[in-house]
């Protein structure tokens, strides 16, 4: 089943406490990008890649990182997470990087900071 | 500076009547435009699309609009369903050169369909 698999789903941690969500895709996109969700404020893009090894910043990428090694996994760092990183969080992916390809979203990773 | 905007927080509308779902947008550059519906607890799923070539795509029940001049586009659903409750997004990308492919969502617009 072609799908976009995020782990963990929730995740409550301590402000300062290095933390990874993981996102892989099975559908050998290119182009993937971390979302996150907040009441109000709908789908803001943190970060995305067009292809291995190639990352760029979105519209609200302070506090985080990304990676992109392989093709398929595409993980979202924090490395001092704060309380008002808490939020839901998305990853999606695409078959392409330009031009109008539907991104395919995961099922969400719920972050509480404390 | 919001570029998508969904007026709209909440609709609510009668099983088998229409619902329309609106959404405006200011940069002039956006060329490519999607809904997608997000369920409680799953990552939003595409519903819809339409290029700004075209005013008007449909499929099955959904049929999108676009009014480039009023930069407005709407989303039509008829017959509405109790299983078409959900948040429904609009989303905008620029697509011209090859650029970014980053798609520029709305706050979202909640339909409940009461049976």
């Amino acid at each position: 089943e072609a799908q976009v698999t995020q782990n963990p789903r929730y995740l409550i941690t301590v402000t300062g406490k290095k933390l990874t969500v993981t996102c892989s895709q099975n559908m050998n996109h290119e182009y993937m990008s971390w979302y996150r969700q907040d009441p109000g404020l709908g789908l803001r893009q943190i970060y995305y890649s067009m292809n291995v090894e190639v990352t760029d910043k979105g519209d609200v990428p302070e506090g985080y990182k990304v990676s992109r090694k392989e093709k398929r996994n595409f993980p979202l760092i924090l490395e001092s997470p704060s309380p008002n990183q808490t939020s839901l969080y998305f990853c999606a992916s695409s078959n392409r990087a330009a031009g109008g390809s539907p991104l395919h979203f995961g099922n969400g990773t719920r972050l509480t900071v404390t | 500076d919001q570029q998508v905007k969904q007026n709209s927080p909440s609709l609510s509308v009668q099983e088998g009547r229409i619902s329309i779902l609106n959404c405006d947008y200011t940069n002039s550059m956006f060329d490519y435009f999607l809904w997608y519906k997000k369920y409680p607890a799953e990552g939003p799923t595409f519903l819809i699309s339409i290029s700004s070539i075209k005013d008007k795509n449909e499929d099955g029940r959904f049929t999108v609009f676009l009014n480039k001049s009023a930069k407005h586009l709407s989303l039509h659903i008829v017959p509405s369903q109790p299983g078409d409750s959900a948040v429904y997004f609009c989303a905008a990308s620029a697509n011209s050169g090859g650029s970014n492919y980053k798609l520029t969502f709305g706050k979202g617009t909640l339909l409940t369909v009461n049976p």
